[in-house]
């Protein structure tokens, strides 16, 4: 079945660091690729996605680029800000047959800013 | 605003008792979603309903049934909770392979 394996967590940096949280899948056909966000004592929101190989979704300085030759969809970001602080995890939908959108998710990462 | 919401932020209730989790959304989705989410674990999805009256079993159903008779709620139940149901859950809705939006979360600890 359908799989995502994120970097081992967690992870701390100092205030404008370069940040990148890896994320590699395991699906068959041709799946959408996501970046959810759950700040402290909040549900989870979507960050970026990204739906063909080759695309790059991009939001609040982060990006992602999907590629299927390595079956990847590496989180980066320039410059951190305290208020990035967060869990992170990516995610597949793989839309073949009745899926129906079910989003199949990675173990999440926890990213600590410090100033 | 787009909202999803869930009836309880933390919950306690005792081994054995029937519990039931209520999730609203506002938004006319099609798709609602029952997720629990467990550190080292990420989310994994528990039941989906893609109508009315219509579910499916997600990846781990056991221990678990879902109700939904309106189009906005979807409801959770545990029929007789366990300690190792102990977790937080997370509902979800979208428009078919569209963005999915989360509530909250409620934390349920089985006593």
């Amino acid at each position: 079945g359908d799989s995502v394996t994120q970097m081992e967590g967690p992870v701390t940096l100092s205030e404008e660091a370069f940040l990148t949280i890896n994320c590699t899948y395991t699906a068959t056909g041709y799946p959408s690729l996501f970046w959810y966000v759950q700040y402290p004592g909040e549900g989870l929101q979507l960050l970026l996605k990204a739906t063909k190989a080759d695309d790059k979704g991009s939001n609040k300085g982060f990006e992602a680029t999907y590629r299927k030759e390595t079956t990847s969809f590496h989180l980066e970001k320039g410059s951190v800000q305290v208020s990035d602080s967060a869990v992170y995890f990516c995610a597949l939908s793989n839309a073949g047959g009745t899926s129906y959108g079910k989003l199949t998710f990675g173990q999440g990462t926890i990213l600590t800013v410090h100033p | 605003d787009v909202k999803v919401t869930q009836s309880s932020r933390y919950l306690v209730k005792r081994t054995g008792e029937k519990v039931f989790l209520e999730c609203v959304q506002d938004m006319d989705h099609e798709n609602m979603f029952w997720y629990r989410q467990d550190p080292g674990l990420g989310l994994r999805l528990i039941y989906f309903s893609y109508d009315v009256k219509m579910k499916e079993k997600g990846d781990i159903p056991e221990g678990y049934s879902v109700s939904r008779e309106k189009k906005e709620r979807f409801s959770l139940i545990l029929e007789s909770a366990s300690t190792n149901q102990t977790s937080m859950y997370l509902c979800a809705s979208d428009r078919a392979y569209n963005e999915q939006f989360f509530g909250p979360g409620t934390r349920l600890t089985v006593l």
